[in-house]
């Protein structure tokens, strides 16, 4: 089986401009959930999208949005960027994205904004 | 949501040493992940807790959740190059994931 793949895998935006990264889950999978890494902050929790719904949302600005389609492959989207923005996203999937299944997650998106 | 609290942030130990990372919580967790992510990677599955009092082991890890099933915690025993990353414990929730003990390992 593949695993969970994130594409770009780096991107380099300007303060302002928008973008979209994109995420495909395992085979089978249907949520898949989103997370920004930063050095010494951890994982923080995005959002998660079950059968093309959002289930649940992390504490980010409005800025920060996301889909998800009916494959189950998943779109996250950061409006006017800043350079706080710049991090690891990673993308994670499990089969049904209940409490006790592991998450498999992608090798991430470094954005970087200047 | 409930959110997990990890100690400490980083750890650097001699290659033979042995390392543990703790993983706390001020409510009752149904289980509990732990996760590791090398240098430049993306984190991965390690182990998975659900009961009280549990212990279990992979090799020289060993893996604990408390009795009231609020902390956990992970030892690694004789530790080796290869074991340097950040290691991350994860609650139930969404927003689960612990800040992470980043391990450095001296040869």
């Amino acid at each position: 089986k593949a695993g969970v793949t994130q594409t770009p895998r780096y991107l380099i935006k300007t303060r302002g401009q928008q973008v979209t990264l994109s995420c495909s889950p395992i085979s089978g999978h249907r949520s898949v959930s989103w997370y920004q890494q930063t050095p010494g902050q951890g994982l923080q929790f995005l959002f998660e999208y079950f059968s093309e719904t959002q289930r649940n949302k992390g504490n980010f600005p409005g800025r920060f949005s996301g889909r998800q389609f009916s494959n189950s492959r998943s779109e996250m989207n950061v409006s006017t960027l800043e350079l706080g923005d710049s991090a690891l996203y990673l993308c994670a999937s499990s089969l049904r994205g209940t409490t006790n299944e592991k998450l498999f997650f992608g090798s991430g998106t470094q954005l970087s904004v200047l | 949501g409930q959110q997990v609290m990890q100690i400490p942030q980083y750890q650097h130990v001699q290659e033979g040493e042995d390392f543990t990372t703790y993983c706390n919580s001020s409510t009752t967790l149904s289980n509990i992940q732990w996760y590791k992510q090398r240098p430049g990677g993306h984190p991965v599955f390690l182990i998975q807790l659900v009961k009280s009092g549990e212990v279990k082991k992979q090799k020289r890890l060993t893996f604990q959740f408390g009795e009231a099933k609020k902390n956990s915690s992970l030892h690694i025993t004789a530790t080796q190059t290869t074991d340097v990353g950040t290691y991350f414990c994860a609650g139930p929730d969404d927003m689960r994931f612990g800040a992470g003990t980043r391990l450095t390992v001296k040869p």
